[in-house]
């Protein structure tokens, strides 16, 4: 089974303060994600990557950025947390295929972090 | 643009009645639709996909999906519910990008009473 870890289930966070939520996934998955989750609205996508020290923008990456130094590890940084930011954030892999099978496959979801910025 | 819907904030049924959570969804090209659990503080568990060809896609424990492609919908279901099935789900499909990424729905919730 795939194992998608989130190092931290609940953070409390004070505005301004520099914010690293960590992932790390153990299938060797190319593809990794950081989505957010709010009541009503679904889970909208940050930031995604497809491989090592690549990132792309997401639906709402304003606020945010991330690293992927190594594969297995994908990390979401708020610069200057603020309390519109308070949320439950998740971390996701995918394994990338060639053809039709990488669009048939799917996310691979951590337990998530609730951040909390007060 | 890829989207989806999820109609319904709320599903309350009865345990041991049949259950239906909707979805209906938009796309250009092949439709790859998922369904998730989500239990509470808990991420996403993947419940199951849109198999090409199949009108009736069987997933985990005991849920299937209703495709129809003429409704553009992929209905979830259950024959008898339980209690323990009582949780957020949500429905999503995958953007036609490079990214792989899943657009999801706002979710549903699902409450069964005993």
């Amino acid at each position: 089974d795939v194992k998608v870890t989130q190092s931290s289930r609940y953070l409390v966070k004070r505005t301004g303060e520099k914010v690293f939520l960590e992932c790390v996934q153990d299938m060797d998955h190319e593809n990794m994600f950081w989505y957010r989750q709010d009541p009503g609205l679904g889970l909208r996508l940050i930031y995604f990557s497809y491989d090592v020290k690549m990132k792309e923008k997401g639906d709402i990456p304003e606020g945010y950025s991330v690293s992927r130094e190594k594969k297995e590890r994908f990390s979401l940084i708020l610069e200057s947390a603020s309390t519109n930011q308070t949320s439950m954030y998740l971390c996701a892999s995918h394994r990338f295929r060639q053809g039709e099978s990488s669009y048939n496959s799917p996310l691979h979801f951590g337990n998530g972090t609730r951040l909390t910025v007060t | 643009a890829q989207s989806v819907a999820q109609p319904e904030d709320q599903v309350n049924v009865a345990e041991g009645n049949p259950l239906t959570v909707k979805c209906t969804y938009s796309v250009s090209g092949n439709p790859y639709l998922f369904w998730y659990v989500q239990y509470p503080n808990r991420g996403l568990q993947f419940l199951l996909k849109y198999i090409t060809g199949d009108n009736l896609v069987k997933g985990s424990y005991g849920f299937e999906a209703e495709f129809n492609k003429s409704q553009t919908s992929f209905h979830l279901k259950k024959p008898s519910a339980l209690v323990s099935d009582s949780a957020l789900y949500f429905c999503a499909v995958r953007g036609m990008d490079s990214s792989y990424k899943l657009i999801f729905g706002s979710g549903t919730r699902l409450l069964v009473r005993p």
